[in-house]
């Protein structure tokens, strides 16, 4: 089982949307949950974290079920910019980030 | 803006040879890491360097691979004999605390290395 999984994608959705993207993550010792978005042939950018509480912000919410080992990204009121590739990351173990292959979104007018 | 700068930004190589990626973390990090990322695959961690020497690494970074923070600002990614599988996008990061803490791993805009 892969590390870290994700939905292949890609999404495309027109301007407005609500879009949730799905994760699942195989270490159960798993600390630290993110997501980070990588626009096309660029570097990766922190989104947010993700807490066990779940967190939100502006049109962004995370959330994390540690019993299921699943992480999600919900995405309200979508933009053109927000097209890119979304990234699950997570430390299966000491301090290196171990990325999912990511979901491509579209956001079309 | 601190940002982390990596040189070179393309570099072509025959097969076999030795190359040197460099970069520049933000000067007040303390770890350093490598990554990679053949088109169209994930961003595959490398290694992490804290306090002057390997903190983990994965792997793919096997023998052919070294690291090095010559002085007090740069630091390098080696590959002694190149290989066809090696051509990909380089990514430095670096970040204040451990990655896993804070997540907030800073990338440099990458080094895209091609292996003929």
């Amino acid at each position: 089982r892969k590390e870290v999984e994700q939905d292949p994608g890609p999404f495309n959705v027109p301007e407005g949307a609500t879009v949730a993207f799905n994760c699942t993550y195989s270490n159960s010792a798993s600390q630290s949950f993110f997501w980070y978005r990588q626009d096309c042939r660029k570097e990766p950018k922190l989104l947010m974290s993700v807490y066990s509480s779940g967190n939100e912000d502006g049109r962004f919410t995370a959330q994390l079920n540690r019993a299921s080992q699943y992480i999600s990204l919900l995405i309200r009121d979508s933009k053109l910019s927000d097209s890119a590739t979304y990234l699950c990351v997570v430390t299966p173990r000491g301090t290196a980030l171990i990325f999912g292959k990511g979901t491509t979104l579209s956001v079309s007018s | 803006e601190p940002e982390v700068t990596q040189t070179p930004s393309h570099q072509v190589t025959q097969m076999g040879q030795e190359v040197i990626l460099r970069c520049v973390p933000i000067s007040n990090h303390l770890y350093f890491y490598w990554y990679r990322q053949i088109l169209g695959q994930k961003v595959e961690f490398l290694v992490s360097f804290y306090n002057n020497e390997i903190s983990e690494k994965s792997e793919i970074f096997d023998d052919q691979f070294s690291v090095e923070r010559p002085d007090g600002s740069n630091f390098t990614l080696k590959i002694r004999s190149t290989k066809l599988e090696d051509s990909a996008m380089y990514f430095c990061a670096s970040s204040e605390s451990g990655g896993g803490l804070t997540g907030e791993l800073f990338f440099g805009e990458g080094s895209r290395l091609t292996v003929l």
